[in-house]
């Protein structure tokens, strides 16, 4: 089955523990993203990756970090984590970053509670 | 910068109501539009998409028309079920050729509950 996986589901954690939350997709997309969903915000794009090895920054990337070290995988990096980082994270995958009507296919989230 | 305003919610309705939410965007080019479904506990799903001016894109019996007169892509359904509530999200997606990264500009969201 094509699907987007995360891990963990759900965690709870404490300021400054570093932490990792991992995303994988099989459909042998090049692109990947992660977005945070807070309430009244929608959806905004922390980072996200072209291919192999090439990431860049979204709308609010401060205290995140990725990398891209397989084409399915796309952990997302969590250093110092602060209250503030407490959402609802989804990676999304798509075959292009480009082109007119790419769909982007969505992980099942992973909410994250920082203490 | 590119944006989407959706109708605040929450949205309440009677089984085999209509729906209708509505979605503008702001957008310096010519852009895709999306509507996403999250259902309770899952990530989103695409439920329609339309790429250009007057495009219907339709799924499961919703509805939604790109407007570039009126820069809107409202969603619609003529009978809701109760298996339609979910949150809906109105996105955006920019090509813009090789400078392109492939971000969707998402509304905040309308969170939809049907009653039997």
């Amino acid at each position: 089955e094509a699907q987007v996986t995360q891990n963990p589901r759900y965690l709870i954690t404490v300021t400054g523990k570093k932490l990792t939350v991992t995303c994988s997709q099989n459909m042998n997309h090049e692109y990947m993203s992660w977005y945070r969903q807070d309430p009244g915000l929608g959806l905004r794009q922390i980072y996200y990756s072209m291919n192999v090895e090439v990431t860049d920054k979204g709308d609010v990337p401060e205290g995140y970090k990725v990398s891209r070290k397989e084409k399915r995988n796309f952990p997302l990096i969590l250093e110092s984590p602060s209250p503030n980082q407490t959402s609802l994270y989804f990676c999304a995958s798509s075959l292009l970053a480009g082109g007119f009507g790419n769909e982007q296919f969505f992980g099942p989230g992973t909410r994250l509670t920082v203490l | 910068g590119d944006s989407v305003t959706q109708m605040e919610g929450p949205v309440t309705l009677s089984e085999e109501a209509f729906l209708t939410i509505n979605c503008t965007y702001t957008a310096t080019g010519y852009p895709s539009l999306f509507w996403y479904v999250q259902y309770p506990g899952e990530g989103l799903q695409l439920l329609l998409k339309a790429t250009k001016a007057d495009d219907k894109g339709s799924n499961k019996g919703f509805e939604a028309t790109y407007r570039k007169e009126t820069t809107s892509f409202h969603l619609e359904k003529g009978s809701v079920q109760v298996s339609d509530s979910a949150v809906y999200f109105c996105a955006l997606h920019l090509y813009a050729g090789g400078t392109s990264y492939g971000k969707l500009t998402f509304g905040q969201g309308t969170i939809l509950t049907v009653h039997p």
